[in-house]
Protein backbone atom coordinates (compact mmCIF):
# COMPACT_ATOMS: atom_id res chain seq x y z
CA UNK A 1 0.00 0.00 0.00
CA UNK A 2 1.86 3.11 -1.50
CA UNK A 3 0.42 5.58 1.21
CA UNK A 4 -1.07 8.82 0.21
CA UNK A 5 0.36 10.65 -2.74
CA UNK A 6 0.76 13.67 -3.00
CA UNK A 7 1.86 15.73 -6.09
CA UNK A 8 4.18 17.80 -7.03
CA UNK A 9 5.94 18.31 -3.83
CA UNK A 10 7.40 21.17 -4.71
CA UNK A 11 5.55 23.71 -6.52
CA UNK A 12 6.12 27.15 -7.65
CA UNK A 13 4.15 29.89 -9.50
CA UNK A 14 4.14 33.67 -10.06
CA UNK A 15 1.72 35.47 -8.84
CA UNK A 16 -1.31 35.51 -11.49
CA UNK A 17 -0.82 31.64 -12.40
CA UNK A 18 -2.67 28.67 -11.40
CA UNK A 19 -1.75 25.99 -8.82
CA UNK A 20 -2.87 22.65 -9.39
CA UNK A 21 -2.16 20.45 -6.68
CA UNK A 22 -2.89 16.49 -6.63
CA UNK A 23 -3.80 13.61 -3.81
CA UNK A 24 -4.10 10.50 -4.37
CA UNK A 25 -5.75 8.71 -1.20
CA UNK A 26 -4.72 5.15 -0.23
CA UNK A 27 -6.13 2.27 -1.87
CA UNK A 28 -10.10 1.55 -0.86
CA UNK A 29 -10.26 5.16 0.94
CA UNK A 30 -13.67 7.44 -0.01
CA UNK A 31 -12.86 10.00 1.91
CA UNK A 32 -10.46 13.05 1.24
CA UNK A 33 -9.36 16.15 3.22
CA UNK A 34 -6.86 19.04 2.58
CA UNK A 35 -5.62 21.01 5.31
CA UNK A 36 -3.00 24.35 4.73
CA UNK A 37 -0.36 24.84 6.88
CA UNK A 38 1.16 28.63 6.61
CA UNK A 39 4.58 29.12 7.59
CA UNK A 40 5.22 28.62 11.61
CA UNK A 41 1.74 27.78 11.98
CA UNK A 42 -0.46 24.42 12.47
CA UNK A 43 -2.16 23.33 10.05
CA UNK A 44 -6.13 24.43 9.27
CA UNK A 45 -8.67 22.55 7.83
CA UNK A 46 -9.11 23.59 4.19
CA UNK A 47 -12.13 21.12 2.63
CA UNK A 48 -13.50 17.35 2.87
CA UNK A 49 -14.64 15.18 0.34
CA UNK A 50 -16.14 12.20 -0.50
CA UNK A 51 -16.03 10.70 -4.26
CA UNK A 52 -17.57 13.61 -6.31
CA UNK A 53 -19.35 15.11 -3.29
CA UNK A 54 -18.04 17.94 -0.95
CA UNK A 55 -19.23 17.18 2.17
CA UNK A 56 -17.45 19.81 4.30
CA UNK A 57 -15.48 23.58 2.90
CA UNK A 58 -16.03 25.66 5.61
CA UNK A 59 -12.28 26.24 5.54
CA UNK A 60 -11.73 26.66 2.11
CA UNK A 61 -11.12 30.78 0.90
CA UNK A 62 -14.36 31.80 -0.69
CA UNK A 63 -12.21 32.83 -3.68
CA UNK A 64 -9.80 31.54 -5.81
CA UNK A 65 -9.78 27.84 -4.45
CA UNK A 66 -11.61 24.88 -5.57
CA UNK A 67 -11.88 21.24 -4.94
CA UNK A 68 -12.91 18.12 -6.67
CA UNK A 69 -12.80 14.16 -6.22
CA UNK A 70 -13.94 12.90 -9.30
CA UNK A 71 -15.00 9.11 -9.42
CA UNK A 72 -12.10 8.59 -11.41
CA UNK A 73 -8.64 10.30 -10.60
CA UNK A 74 -7.05 11.53 -7.74
CA UNK A 75 -8.25 14.83 -5.99
CA UNK A 76 -7.38 18.61 -7.03
CA UNK A 77 -7.00 21.33 -5.43
CA UNK A 78 -6.74 24.24 -7.38
CA UNK A 79 -6.10 27.73 -6.72
CA UNK A 80 -6.71 30.46 -9.08
CA UNK A 81 -4.88 33.55 -9.71
CA UNK A 82 -2.27 32.60 -7.12
CA UNK A 83 -1.16 35.69 -4.74
CA UNK A 84 2.44 35.61 -1.83
CA UNK A 85 0.02 34.60 0.81
CA UNK A 86 -1.02 31.38 -0.68
CA UNK A 87 2.72 30.30 -0.36
CA UNK A 88 2.22 27.65 2.35
CA UNK A 89 2.91 23.62 2.72
CA UNK A 90 -1.63 21.64 1.68
CA UNK A 91 -1.24 18.37 2.85
CA UNK A 92 -3.72 15.79 1.82
CA UNK A 93 -5.17 13.15 4.11
CA UNK A 94 -7.77 10.25 3.12
CA UNK A 95 -9.67 7.56 5.19
CA UNK A 96 -11.48 4.58 4.72
CA UNK A 97 -15.02 5.73 6.45
CA UNK A 98 -15.19 8.79 8.93
CA UNK A 99 -12.50 9.73 10.84
CA UNK A 100 -14.30 8.65 13.91
CA UNK A 101 -14.44 5.00 12.99
CA UNK A 102 -11.14 5.05 11.25
CA UNK A 103 -8.60 8.08 11.66
CA UNK A 104 -6.69 9.15 8.32
CA UNK A 105 -3.58 8.84 7.22
CA UNK A 106 -1.71 11.91 5.85
CA UNK A 107 0.63 12.55 2.80
CA UNK A 108 3.65 14.08 2.43
CA UNK A 109 2.21 17.34 1.51
CA UNK A 110 3.01 20.30 -1.56
CA UNK A 111 4.95 22.91 -0.69
CA UNK A 112 3.69 25.95 -2.33
CA UNK A 113 5.77 28.98 -3.29
CA UNK A 114 4.55 32.10 -5.09
CA UNK A 115 7.26 34.37 -6.48
CA UNK B 1 -16.36 25.39 20.08
CA UNK B 2 -13.18 22.90 20.68
CA UNK B 3 -9.90 23.74 20.42
CA UNK B 4 -6.63 22.86 21.55
CA UNK B 5 -3.53 25.12 23.14
CA UNK B 6 0.38 23.97 22.82
CA UNK B 7 1.73 26.56 25.77
CA UNK B 8 5.43 26.68 24.65
CA UNK B 9 6.44 27.38 20.71
CA UNK B 10 10.10 25.38 21.60
CA UNK B 11 11.44 23.05 23.54
CA UNK B 12 14.49 22.43 23.96
CA UNK B 13 16.30 19.56 26.09
CA UNK B 14 19.55 17.68 26.05
CA UNK B 15 20.01 14.05 24.63
CA UNK B 16 18.76 11.52 27.31
CA UNK B 17 16.81 13.68 29.71
CA UNK B 18 12.74 13.73 29.82
CA UNK B 19 10.61 15.67 27.55
CA UNK B 20 7.32 17.10 28.53
CA UNK B 21 5.17 18.86 25.45
CA UNK B 22 1.82 20.58 27.13
CA UNK B 23 -1.25 20.43 25.81
CA UNK B 24 -4.64 22.18 26.71
CA UNK B 25 -7.91 21.78 25.61
CA UNK B 26 -10.79 23.24 25.47
CA UNK B 27 -14.14 21.31 25.01
CA UNK B 28 -17.95 21.32 25.73
CA UNK B 29 -17.68 17.50 25.47
CA UNK B 30 -15.57 14.34 26.03
CA UNK B 31 -12.93 15.28 23.26
CA UNK B 32 -10.45 13.02 21.24
CA UNK B 33 -7.16 14.50 21.23
CA UNK B 34 -4.15 13.34 19.36
CA UNK B 35 -0.81 14.01 19.33
CA UNK B 36 1.41 14.16 15.60
CA UNK B 37 4.80 14.21 15.07
CA UNK B 38 6.45 16.45 11.51
CA UNK B 39 9.90 16.15 10.82
CA UNK B 40 11.37 18.62 8.73
CA UNK B 41 9.47 18.15 4.69
CA UNK B 42 7.41 15.90 5.60
CA UNK B 43 4.39 14.99 6.23
CA UNK B 44 2.84 13.90 9.47
CA UNK B 45 2.85 11.18 11.60
CA UNK B 46 0.28 10.32 14.32
CA UNK B 47 1.94 9.44 17.64
CA UNK B 48 -0.66 8.44 19.78
CA UNK B 49 -4.24 9.34 20.48
CA UNK B 50 -7.32 9.74 23.04
CA UNK B 51 -10.06 8.70 22.23
CA UNK B 52 -12.17 8.30 26.17
CA UNK B 53 -10.81 4.61 26.97
CA UNK B 54 -7.79 4.36 29.11
CA UNK B 55 -6.30 7.98 30.11
CA UNK B 56 -3.02 7.08 30.08
CA UNK B 57 -2.23 6.64 26.09
CA UNK B 58 0.71 5.54 24.67
CA UNK B 59 2.51 5.81 21.51
CA UNK B 60 5.03 4.86 19.31
CA UNK B 61 8.82 5.71 19.90
CA UNK B 62 8.25 5.77 23.61
CA UNK B 63 6.19 8.75 24.00
CA UNK B 64 2.92 8.83 26.14
CA UNK B 65 0.28 11.17 26.62
CA UNK B 66 -2.07 11.24 29.97
CA UNK B 67 -5.55 12.85 29.30
CA UNK B 68 -6.55 14.99 32.91
CA UNK B 69 -10.11 16.05 32.93
CA UNK B 70 -9.47 18.24 36.02
CA UNK B 71 -6.86 20.18 34.43
CA UNK B 72 -8.17 20.42 30.63
CA UNK B 73 -4.52 19.02 29.38
CA UNK B 74 -3.19 16.39 27.60
CA UNK B 75 0.83 16.83 27.97
CA UNK B 76 3.06 14.50 26.13
CA UNK B 77 6.24 12.96 27.51
CA UNK B 78 8.89 10.85 26.91
CA UNK B 79 11.55 9.60 29.62
CA UNK B 80 14.34 9.66 27.70
CA UNK B 81 15.07 12.12 24.28
CA UNK B 82 16.76 10.87 21.43
CA UNK B 83 18.37 12.68 18.82
CA UNK B 84 15.91 11.44 16.41
CA UNK B 85 13.41 13.25 18.57
CA UNK B 86 13.92 16.40 17.01
CA UNK B 87 10.90 17.52 14.98
CA UNK B 88 7.77 19.60 15.34
CA UNK B 89 4.84 18.32 17.67
CA UNK B 90 1.19 19.16 17.40
CA UNK B 91 -1.74 18.48 19.68
CA UNK B 92 -4.64 17.96 18.08
CA UNK B 93 -8.13 18.14 18.77
CA UNK B 94 -10.93 16.26 16.90
CA UNK B 95 -13.98 18.38 16.11
CA UNK B 96 -16.92 18.52 14.37
CA UNK B 97 -17.59 15.63 12.04
CA UNK B 98 -14.17 14.84 10.25
CA UNK B 99 -12.13 17.83 10.83
CA UNK B 100 -9.34 18.59 13.20
CA UNK B 101 -7.93 21.03 14.57
CA UNK B 102 -4.61 21.52 15.19
CA UNK B 103 -2.56 23.51 17.73
CA UNK B 104 0.40 25.98 16.75
CA UNK B 105 3.04 23.33 17.38
CA UNK B 106 5.96 22.76 19.60
CA UNK B 107 9.28 22.41 17.96
CA UNK B 108 11.47 20.45 19.98
CA UNK B 109 15.38 20.47 19.84
CA UNK B 110 17.40 17.93 21.43
CA UNK B 111 21.10 18.97 21.93
CA UNK B 112 24.27 16.15 22.20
Amino acid sequence: NAGVMQNPRHLVRRRGQEARLRCSPMKGHSHVYWYRQLPEEGLKFMVYLQKENIIDESGMPKERFSAEFPKEGPSILRIQQVVRGDSAAYFCASSLDTFENYGYTFGSGTRLTVV
Amino acid sequence: AQSVTQLDSHVSVSEGTPVLLRCNYSSSYSPSLFWYVQHPNKGLQLLLKYTSAATLVKGINGFEAEFKKSETSFHLTKPSAHMSDAAEYFCVVNTRGSRLTFGEGTQLTVNP
